[in-house]
């Protein structure tokens, strides 16, 4: 079915950045859309970014990292990325990707990565 | 932006209950970008339901959901201990944002 498995997770002072990947296996990787969902501690679920499959050109944010977050992909590596700048301490969280599925035109992420922690603090 | 409401909060039932589990939207969704997760403690969430009542892979049988508009429910018929969890619907359309509920926490009672 596919599995992810995310990393770039640690602690960063506020301002500062850092870059987050994840690697696919098991599925055709371009042939996906890909998010990244996060969740801070003890919240719920908080969608991102959003990257089409193929060439990556249709990308979207959420409007709490619009400017700040850039969201990449390289299918020759199986790989999506995130790269965050100017974290702020609402920035921490653990970092899910997940795979977009539209198959049957039907939309949903269904598979998911066990997520890596990003703590912004000082 | 759509938001998405869960109710109860908190829903306390007994292994062998049925669990019923809302969801509203704050405007009319199709029921083809509409997703149920079950999340557990310190894992990752876990797609249950998409388009609204179909079940994904290796999902029991015990996970039903309906609905459509702008209220959606899921159903689990009868509890087992694996099933006490965090669920949260998603609406997931054509363009962002993807959003999420808040979050329905299903405890043993």
């Amino acid at each position: 079915e596919g599995q992810l498995v995310e990393s770039g997770g640690d602690l960063v002072q506020p301002g500062g950045s850092l870059r987050l990947s994840c690697v696919a296996s098991e599925f055709t990787f371009s042939k996906y859309s890909m998010h990244w969902v996060r969740q801070a501690p003890g919240k719920g679920l908080e969608w991102v970014s959003y990257i089409v499959g193929g060439s990556g050109s249709d990308i979207y944010y959420a409007d709490s990292v619009k400017g700040r977050f850039t969201i990449s992909r390289d299918n020759a590596k199986n790989s999506v990325y995130v790269q965050m700048n100017s974290l702020r301490a609402e920035d921490t969280a653990v970092y899910y990707c997940a795979r977009g599925n539209h198959d049957s035109g039907s939309h949903r992420m269904d598979v998911w990565g066990k997520g890596t922690t990003v703590t912004v603090s000082s | 932006e759509i938001v998405l409401t869960q109710s109860p909060g908190t829903l306390s039932l007994s292994p062998g209950e049925r669990a019923t589990l809302s969801c509203r939207a704050s405007q009319t969704i199709s029921n083809i970008y509409f997703a149920w997760y079950q999340q557990k403690p310190g894992r990752a969430p876990r797609l249950l339901i998409y388009a609204t009542s179909n079940r994904a892979t290796g999902i029991p049988d015990r996970f039903s959901g309906s609905g459509s508009g702008t209220d959606f429910t899921l159903t689990i018929s009868r509890l087992e201990s694996e099933d006490f969890a965090v669920y949260y619907c998603q609406h997931y359309g054509t363009s962002p944002p993807y959003t999420f509920g808040q979050g329905t926490k299903l405890e043993i009672k």
